[in-house]
């Protein structure tokens, strides 16, 4: 079965400083992992996805994350937080074969000026 | 290109009224997914289905949630009776193939009262 922990239901930084949020899988099979972000009142946007190749991905609006086997992480970081970014974000986990995607409870990104 | 879409965007109604939630999903897409987020559950996956069809129902809360796709465009999700407890905002998203990017609509966000 498949599952996936996001650490931090609330991360707070300033703006300039790097953003890392946390987010770890469990996977009996090869996973595919994303990550999505969600602004207020809004639907659920795709930042970025990691299927297989390279391990470090590299989405929209300056993020990325590296997929990490041995620690079974998917972080996601950016160098320089923008105001812009303040918003929820949500990892998920599907597999190489199905498509039922699983999604992290969410963590809530505050940028301070 | 013209997104997921959803309506209404706002229901508000009484608990026992009949609620109709609808979404029309991007042309061409064959999978559509209905999913419920509240503060206390985060995100659930309600019901998917793919090329109109049914696949996983198990998301399903109670026999008063039901849910159709006459068509290729277009989705209902239907809650009869309504219950105070369905408040929440429900989401609309779809995909193109087994492992594509869900895209989603904007919400419904449903009180009842």
């Amino acid at each position: 079965a498949q599952s996936v922990t996001q650490l931090g239901s609330h991360v707070s930084v300033s703006e300039g400083a790097l953003v890392l949020l946390r987010c770890n899988y469990s996977s009996s099979v090869p996973p595919y992992l994303f990550w999505y972000v969600q602004y207020p009142n809004q639907g659920l946007q795709l930042l970025l996805k990691y299927t297989s190749a390279a391990t470090l991905v590299k989405g929209i609006n300056g993020f990325e994350a590296e997929f990490k086997k041995s620690e079974t992480s998917f972080h996601l970081t950016k160098p320089s937080a923008h105001m812009s970014d303040a918003a929820e974000y949500f990892c998920a986990v599907s597999d190489t074969g199905g498509f039922k995607t699983i999604f992290g409870a969410g963590t809530r990104l505050f940028v301070k000026a | 290109d013209a997104g997921v879409i959803q309506s209404p965007r706002h229901e508000v109604t009484e608990m026992g009224q009949e609620v109709t939630l609808r979404c029309k999903p991007i042309s061409g897409h064959d999978y559509l997914f209905w999913y419920r987020q509240t503060m206390m559950r985060g995100l659930e996956l309600l019901i998917y289905f793919n090329n109109n069809v049914p696949i996983d129902d198990s998301g399903m809360p109670e026999d008063r949630f039901s849910a159709k796709m006459p068509n290729a465009s277009f989705s209902t999700l239907k809650i009869q009776p309504s219950e105070p407890r369905d408040s929440a905002v429900y989401f609309c998203a779809s995909s193109l193939g087994l492992k594509g990017t869900q895209h989603f609509g904007d919400g419904t966000r449903l009180s009842i009262l």
